[in-house]
């Protein structure tokens, strides 16, 4: 079964700063996705950005971009020019490509200070 | 245009009261997908429909939890005779299909509903 691990309960980041959140996932497949997702108090899961295990060029949304490493199974989301709108949980979800579910880690909480 | 819609927001029960759940998909989406999300958990995958067909159901947790989709649309994750462990956010997810590897859909979620067993 995949499985997929956030490290980080808990960031903080000053306003217009960069910050790095990390995850790590198991799997033995070749084909799937990977997901970052944000959920604000309201509870409401919004897709910030996704990466196909196929492509080698790491995914980028304005200021938010992925670190890939295939082999090391590692997904780490930097986020740029923090915003106090940013501060939320994150969690980084896992789908495969032969499955409909996504299986998720169990999230880092990010704070965005002045 | 609507997002995905859930009620109740909030639901309070008492152990051993069935409770139901309903979602309201995006209209046109064919997958349907229900999570539950412990306090301080990332969500947990519980089932999942392909229109009124209940394609995977390895996620429910015990023969208590029953979700159907008779007509391809709404939803309703049913509970019979709660316990305390099930307090929790119930999401839902709908997305336009769901094809397998090579096509990605996105899946949209709901606001959830906070289930609180007493």
């Amino acid at each position: 079964a995949q499985t997929v691990t956030q490290s980080q309960p808990e960031m903080s980041v000053q306003e217009a700063e960069t910050v790095t959140l990390s995850c790590t996932y198991d799997t033995s497949e070749s084909d799937y996705y990977l997901f970052w997702y944000k959920q604000p108090p309201s509870r409401q899961m919004i897709l910030v950005i996704r990466q196909e295990a196929y492509k080698q060029q790491n995914a980028t949304e304005n200021r938010f971009s992925v670190n890939f490493q295939k082999a090391a199974k590692s997904f780490s989301l930097k986020i740029s020019d923090s915003q106090l709108g940013d501060a939320a949980m994150y969690f980084c979800a896992y789908k495969s490509g032969t499955a409909s579910k996504l299986t998720f880690g169990t999230g880092t909480r990010l704070q965005v200070t002045l | 245009g609507a997002g995905v819609s859930q009620s109740p927001r909030y639901k309070v029960a008492k152990r051993g009261q069935d409770v139901a759940l309903r979602c309201d998909p995006i209209s046109g989406h064919v997958s349907l997908f229900w999570y539950q999300q412990a306090l301080g958990q990332g969500p947990e995958f519980l089932t999942y429909f392909q229109n009124e067909a209940q394609l995977d159901k390895s996620g429910l947790p015990s023969d208590r939890f029953f979700a159907e989709r008779p007509e391809g649309s709404v939803s309703t994750l049913k509970i019979q005779r709660t316990q305390q462990e099930d307090s929790a956010v119930y999401l839902c997810a709908s997305s336009l299909r769901e094809i397998g590897a090579l096509v990605y859909y996105e899946q949209y979620f709901g606001p959830g509903t906070r289930l609180t067993v007493t």
